[in-house]
């Protein structure tokens, strides 16, 4: 059974700077792009960024890009996102989520697998 | 620009059916997309991958009574036998090389 187990989030200070973390199992996970979305409270679905199985492809939504910064360890079966000079408008859900089966170099595909999210609040 | 285009809200009768459309922009018209169904204070949940001949595959556990089509620049998901739990927010999502885009979802209303 694929799982993926987001932690990390917390409430923070604008400016400040956070790490999530996606715990994943249930899948080879060197095989898969991996990505995070976020969902403000009563708002629809953002995609963040993505990164390829091998860490050569990474993308970033214009919303965060100088900002957050994705990695993962493969050996681990972890998913990170670092979060720095942190805005009140970054408050939000934030979700792991798998990509299905793509080619080895692309990095964005269907998602087939979400987690259940961290919270992220920034606030003063 | 690559926009996913939803209506906001839909409704229909328990028992029923229902087709939302998700709408790429001028230019995507040869876009796959994928529907997510968002039930209230859950996470998201995959439903299916629609290509842009109408065959689409299913999550794990995604009953029959849903299906998709597509039509030009349209993508759609039919919920036949609407059941209280189909009511949800249901999002488009498409992908280009370096981009993952949403449709700003559909909340539908089972009567």
């Amino acid at each position: 059974e694929v799982q993926l187990v987001e932690s990390g989030g917390g409430l923070v200070q604008p400016g400040r700077s956070l790490r999530l973390s996606c715990a994943a199992s249930g899948f080879s996970f060197d095989d898969y792009a991996m990505h995070w979305v976020r969902q403000a409270p009563g708002k629809g679905l953002e995609w963040v960024s993505g990164i390829s199985w091998n860490s050569v492809t990474i993308a970033y939504a214009d919303s965060v890009k100088g900002r957050f910064t994705i990695s993962r360890d493969n050996a681990k079966k972890f998913l990170y996102l670092q979060m720095n000079s942190l805005r009140a408008e970054d408050t939000a859900l934030y979700y792991c989520v798998k990509v299905i089966l793509i080619s080895r170099g692309a990095v964005a595909g269907s998602f087939d697998y979400w987690g259940q999210g961290t919270l992220v609040t920034v606030s003063s | 620009q690559f926009v996913l285009t939803q209506s906001p809200s839909a409704s229909a009768s328990l028992g029923a059916s229902v087709k939302l459309t998700c709408t790429l922009s001028s230019g995507h018209s040869s876009y796959a997309i994928a529907w997510h169904q968002q039930q209230p204070e859950k996470g998201p949940r995959y439903l299916m991958k629609l290509n842009v001949d109408g065959s689409h595959s299913k999550g794990d556990g995604i009953p029959d009574r849903f299906s998709g089509s597509s039509s030009g620049t349209e993508r759609y998901l039919t919920i036949s036998s609407l059941q209280s739990e189909d009511e949800a927010d249901y999002y488009c999502q498409t992908w280009g090389t370096d981009i993952v885009v949403f449709g700003g979802g559909t909340k539908l209303t089972v009567l």
